[in-house]
């Protein structure tokens, strides 16, 4: 299995402002996936980030709101940028199993924004 | 794409019952099923998961179902108790699309003691 550590946990931000958020896995991996929940809703891919190359998004998710950086195979950040209340929500980074495919979460960071 | 349909949104249930959870899913071409417990505060969990080529699989109190022709599968939980309550997601992907899930909307379960 593998550790994903993400930083921060949680935050309370003001509107128009930027947050990045960080993953850590334990080990090596090509694919990260950033996921983001809304408030009691189910969870939706912004984005896959590739170590080496620009993070592909999901439709209805563009990089100038959601820069992603990919400098390493074991750390990404996501960074939510010019932020409005509709952005509160738990953003979680998940990695691969090498093996079975399995999907890992991390544990989340819930962003609440006034 | 795909897309995934997940009933009931809630369930409550008496510890001891069973509990089940259904999703549908769109996408004939999906071949893993995975399902995920999320606890409060913390990420979702992987409880179990199906393949394509499989109809049931089991473990301990969980059992999932597949009915590749109908495009549903279901989440068997047996003789609840109250460290089951959370909430659930199912999920459905091609494995070939590199593991990029399609979550349903999530059923939360109640187990009263």
């Amino acid at each position: 299995s593998a550790v994903i550590s993400q930083k921060p946990s949680r935050d309370i931000c003001q509107r128009g402002t930027s947050l990045t958020i960080q993953c850590q896995v334990d080990s090596q991996v090509t694919m990260m996936f950033w996921y983001r929940q809304q408030p009691g809703q189910s969870l939706t891919l912004i984005a896959t980030a590739n170590q080496g190359s620009e993070a592909t998004y999901e439709s209805g998710f563009v990089i100038d709101k959601f820069p992603i950086s990919r400098p390493n195979l074991t750390f990404s950040t996501l960074t939510v940028s010019n932020m409005s209340p509709e952005d509160s929500s738990i953003y979680l980074c998940s990695v691969p199993s090498r093996g079975t495919g399995e999907l890992f979460f991390g544990e989340g960071s819930r962003l609440t924004v006034l | 794409g795909e897309n995934v349909e997940q009933h009931p949104s809630t369930l409550s249930v008496q510890e001891g019952d069973s509990a089940v959870i259904k999703c549908t899913y769109s996408d004939s071409a999906s071949n893993y099923f995975p399902w995920y417990k999320q606890e409060l505060g913390k990420g979702p969990q992987l409880i179990i998961d199906i393949r394509s080529n499989v109809g049931e699989k089991k473990d301990q109190r969980i059992a999932v179902t597949l009915n590749k022709t109908a495009k549903h599968f279901s989440l068997h939980i047996t003789e609840t108790q109250p460290e089951d309550s959370a909430v659930y997601f199912c999920a459905a992907t091609l494995k070939a699309a590199g593991n990029k899930l399609t979550f349903g909307g999530g059923t939360r379960v109640l187990v009263k003691p």
